[in-house]
């Protein structure tokens, strides 16, 4: 088992650039999740997906889109990146009742 | 509002000593769940333990316990006999059933240095 896993793991983009963040997981979760994690803070919610074919909005989603492409992967769009998405990026997964949320090794993203 | 106060920014602790780390958590959800991570400066995020709102002991793991104090909102951790390889930043989180979506709200966390 592989876990949760994200692609890239280093991007650098300029002001106005797109990409999306990759994120699959091996696991058999219904939930998965991206966070956001600034210097010296805590992780923030940046969009959910509580089972496959929904999602829903985190406490951070402004400049950012999601797909749940099918039960394993989940993905984060970044349509015109701006500096303050400067970030770590991690997304994670969990099952229904699971005492645990399961996190890939995150990707490190620098807007210049 | 804040959900979960790490009011300790950062930490320093001696081999082999105990440290206790604070969180404190605010919801009106009658069912909640408490967890800790770590991360060291590797990055990774680290599950440690975990306390669900109805359990009725404090939950442990290994050198790892979680003083659960309900009535104060408290959800400490005590890491014991500390080592070398505990230096890491130490996040706790909280999960409210009631969203029915198992998402966590994270604390700022702490930082702990062990010293030899």
């Amino acid at each position: 088992n592989a876990g949760v896993t994200q692609t890239p793991k280093f991007q650098v983009l300029k002001t106005g650039q797109s990409m999306t963040l990759q994120c699959a997981q091996d696991m058999n979760h219904n939930s998965m999740y991206w966070y956001r994690q600034d210097p010296g803070m805590g992780l923030r919610l940046i969009y959910y997906s509580a089972s496959e074919g929904t999602t829903d909005k985190g406490e951070v989603p402004n400049g950012y889109n999601v797909s749940r492409l099918n039960k394993r992967e989940f993905s984060l769009r970044l349509e015109s990146a701006a500096p303050s998405q400067t970030s770590v990026y991690f997304c994670a997964s969990s099952d229904w009742g699971d005492n645990e949320q399961f996190f890939g090794p995150g990707t490190r993203l620098t807007v210049l | 509002a804040q959900k979960i106060t790490q009011t300790q920014p950062g930490m320093f602790v001696q081999e082999k000593e105990a440290v206790t780390l604070d969180c404190t958590y605010d919801t009106s959800d009658p069912s909640y769940g408490l967890f800790w991570y770590k991360q060291p400066s590797s990055g990774e995020m680290i599950f440690l333990i975990y306390q669900g709102s109805y359990d009725q002991q404090n939950a442990t793991e290994g050198r790892y316990s979680l003083n659960f104090q309900k009535a104060r909102k408290s959800a400490n951790l005590v890491i014991s006999a500390s080592q070398l390889g505990d230096s890491a930043m130490y996040f706790c989180a909280m999960r409210e059933v009631r969203s029915n979506d198992y998402k966590l709200s994270f604390g700022a966390g702490t930082t702990v240095t062990v010293r030899a």
